[in-house]
């Protein structure tokens, strides 16, 4: 069991460009849960998706942020013509169906640095 | 929705001290509380959870207690250890909606 799954760790893009952030969740697991972690701050959540479905996006900025969960593949978190105050660490976190919203287990995240 | 309130933000405990961190929610409806421990540059890892059935949980140095009427839960570390040093981060959840979290708390254990 590899455990939640996020690529890159790292992540350098300049302003105006696109980000693509992806998370592979536990086997097995079907809920997949975005959060953001800007520095010295907790975690706010994002967006809750499961397969072909989102669940829940009221965390997720209503611009330029966007969130999927194909039927086969990682989740995939993209923030197209990003900013500065985009900067932050982003992790991505899965639960198992009969624990939807009990039992995260987190990925490495991947920090992302807009320049 | 539901609000997680969490203090101190730092807390500074001499090796072999104990350390509480405490966090109030908002949202009678919630009933699992997770605390999270997040060391520098890593993953938040699950450390103990509670749900609202009972009001206390134990696993060996690490306690959490839980008031259901007060809407308080705190996590308990006795004879803490340089690798405590950490951000302690709770959490808040009615199982219908995404876990909603405190701001951490950074503790350092000075050895």
């Amino acid at each position: 069991n590899a455990g939640v799954m996020q690529n890159p760790r790292h992540l350098v893009r300049r302003r105006g460009q696109e980000a693509r952030l992806r998370c592979s969740p536990v086997k097995g697991h079907s809920h997949v849960y975005w959060y953001r972690q800007l520095p010295e701050e907790g975690l706010k959540f994002m967006v809750y998706l499961q397969k072909e479905n989102i669940i829940d996006e009221s965390g997720m900025p209503k611009e330029r942020f966007s969130a999927e969960f194909p039927k086969e593949g990682p989740s995939i978190l993209r923030i197209q013509q990003v900013v500065r105050g985009d900067s932050a660490a982003y992790f991505c976190a899965s639960s198992p169906p009969s624990n939807s919203n009990y039992g995260y287990t987190f990925g490495s995240g991947t920090r992302l640095t807009v320049v | 929705g539901e609000n997680v309130e969490q203090h101190p933000s730092t807390l500074s405990v001499q090796e072999g001290d104990s350390a509480v961190i405490k966090c109030t929610y908002s949202d009678s409806a919630s009933n699992y509380f997770p605390w999270y421990k997040q060391e520098l540059g890593k993953r938040p890892q699950l450390i103990i959870d509670i749900r609202s059935n009972v009001g206390e949980k134990k696993d060996q140095r690490i306690a959490v207690t839980l008031n259901k009427t007060a809407k308080h839960f705190s996590l308990h570390i006795t004879e803490t250890q340089p690798e405590d040093s950490a951000v302690y981060f709770c959490a808040a959840t009615s199982g219908n909606t995404p876990l909603v979290f405190g701001k951490g708390t950074r503790l350092s254990v000075i050895a």
